[in-house]
């Protein structure tokens, strides 16, 4: 089963706004991803963390790998409707080369 | 070049039926890697090739699924006496070698149906 508690489940976004998402294990991680899922798609990698403390960013997107190596979090400023989609975090638990998800965060235009 | 690619891409079966799912990874690429997505879930690993070898098979869920990869390249999951529960996206994904330092490119999946 999946190890990986993602929160929120869902998010309502207007354009411009900031948002962010995050991801926590009880086990350590050697390695944070965060993925992007459209519809009829399978899932692009954003972003990739491969050492604790890491903070790394991708355009609007920032990521960070949390010091305690059991957390993740993922931040997109300045958001466009292109934005929308499914978000999962990522990684492969310590000692452990399979890959594993959270159960995604859905990001959906504020009417 | 092109992407993962996964045929069919919808699968509609009745249960107690025989599929096959295929996966066309990208070209050189020595690891290959399947999955499965349930509704509003995240992918779930099912089972790792490196080359032709099953490396790890962990994942799959029991003996009714089975996997090869008789070449290194094209791959196929074959799922026998379905049932409604196997309903699902089964992803694939590949990657120029297995480990955790290299990127895994997903195809687009293949949404089963089972009624």
């Amino acid at each position: 089963g999946q190890q990986l508690n993602q929160s929120p489940q869902s998010m309502f976004i207007q354009e411009g706004e900031d948002v962010s998402m995050n991801c926590t294990s009880s086990s350590i991680f050697n390695t944070w991803l965060w993925y992007k899922q459209d519809p009829g798609e399978g899932p692009v990698l954003l972003i990739a963390l491969y050492k604790a403390g890491e903070l790394t960013s991708n355009g609007r997107l920032t990521a960070q790998f949390g010091i305690t190596r059991k957390d993740s979090f993922l931040n997109i400023s300045a958001s466009i409707p292109s934005d929308v989609g499914i978000y999962f975090c990522a990684g492969h638990p310590l000692r452990d080369y399979k890959l594993s998800f959270g159960a995604g965060t859905t990001v959906t235009v504020r009417a | 070049g092109a992407g993962v690619s996964q045929t069919p891409s919808n699968k509609v079966t009745e249960k107690g039926k025989y599929v096959e799912l295929r996966c066309d990874p990208i070209s050189g690429h020595t690891a290959l890697y399947w999955y499965r997505q349930s509704l509003g879930q995240g992918p779930e690993f099912l089972i790792y090739f490196q080359g032709t070898g099953a490396a790890d098979d962990s994942g799959l869920p029991n003996d009714r699924f089975f996997a090869v990869r008789p070449e290194g390249s094209v791959s196929t999951l074959k799922i026998q006496r379905t049932e409604r529960g196997d309903s699902a996206v089964y992803l694939c994904a590949s990657s120029l070698a297995g480990g955790p330092d290299n990127e895994q490119f997903f195809g687009p999946g293949t949404r089963l149906t089972v009624l």
